[in-house]
């Protein structure tokens, strides 16, 4: 079965620098993968998602990933942090015929220093 | 509607009554999702629809959860006799039905005293 690992479950930044949130999956082909973000009240929200080509993938708020078949990892990444994007992070992957059910992981929490 | 409305936001109950929550998707969309997401975790997979055909539920923790969506637009999810381990978020998403990518409802809180 495909397993989602979000290694870091808390991670503080000082607003305007960079950010880089892990994830590796572990599953046999390549997947859908996808980031959430979760913000208090509210529902998930997508922030970028990769199925196949361009191995770099741009989202919204200034947010990116890419895709490393090598390393099955799937990073999400910022330049320079606002401390809007406080926030639980989630990563997740799908996979063909599976009814394109989602398989996530246990999430990061995002702090983000004044 | 334009998103993904669950009722209630939150739902308090005793230990052994039933509950039912309430999702009604984004009405162009043909697949509804429902996950459970427990304190610090990440929410995981109980079943899904497409349209009112149901052809996952291997998700749902036991038989005493159940999921109906009888016209292919609103979906209920019942516990019954509930458990204080059946405290969570229980979250509603929806989708088109080849479509990647879902929409979330902000989810109902459910806490089983």
């Amino acid at each position: 079965a495909q397993s989602v690992t979000q290694p870091d479950i808390h991670i503080t930044v000082s607003e305007g620098a960079s950010l880089e949130l892990r994830c590796n999956y572990s599953y046999g082909a390549t997947p859908y993968l996808f980031w959430y973000v979760q913000s208090p009240g509210q529902g998930l929200q997508l922030l970028l998602k990769y199925f196949s080509g361009d191995t770099l993938v741009q989202g919204i708020k200034g947010f990116e990933a890419e895709f490393k078949r090598s390393q099955s990892s799937f990073n999400l990444r910022k330049p320079s942090v606002h401390w809007s994007d406080a926030a639980e992070y989630f990563c997740a992957v799908a996979f063909t015929g599976g009814g394109n059910k989602l398989t996530f992981g246990t999430g990061t929490q995002l702090k983000v220093e004044l | 509607g334009a998103g993904v409305s669950q009722s209630p936001r939150y739902k308090v109950t005793k230990r052994g009554q039933d509950v039912t929550l309430r999702c009604d998707p984004i009405s162009s969309h043909a697949t509804l999702y429902w996950y459970q997401q427990a304190l610090g975790q990440g929410p995981e997979f109980l079943t899904y629809f497409n349209y009112e055909a149901q052809p996952d539920k291997s998700g749902l923790p036991s038989d005493r959860f159940s999921a109906e969506r009888p016209e292919g637009s609103i979906s209920t999810l019942t516990i019954q006799r509930t458990e204080q381990r059946d405290s969570a978020m229980y979250r509603c998403a929806s989708s088109p039905l080849r479509g990647n990518g879902y929409t979330f409802g902000s989810g109902t809180r459910l806490t089983v005293v």
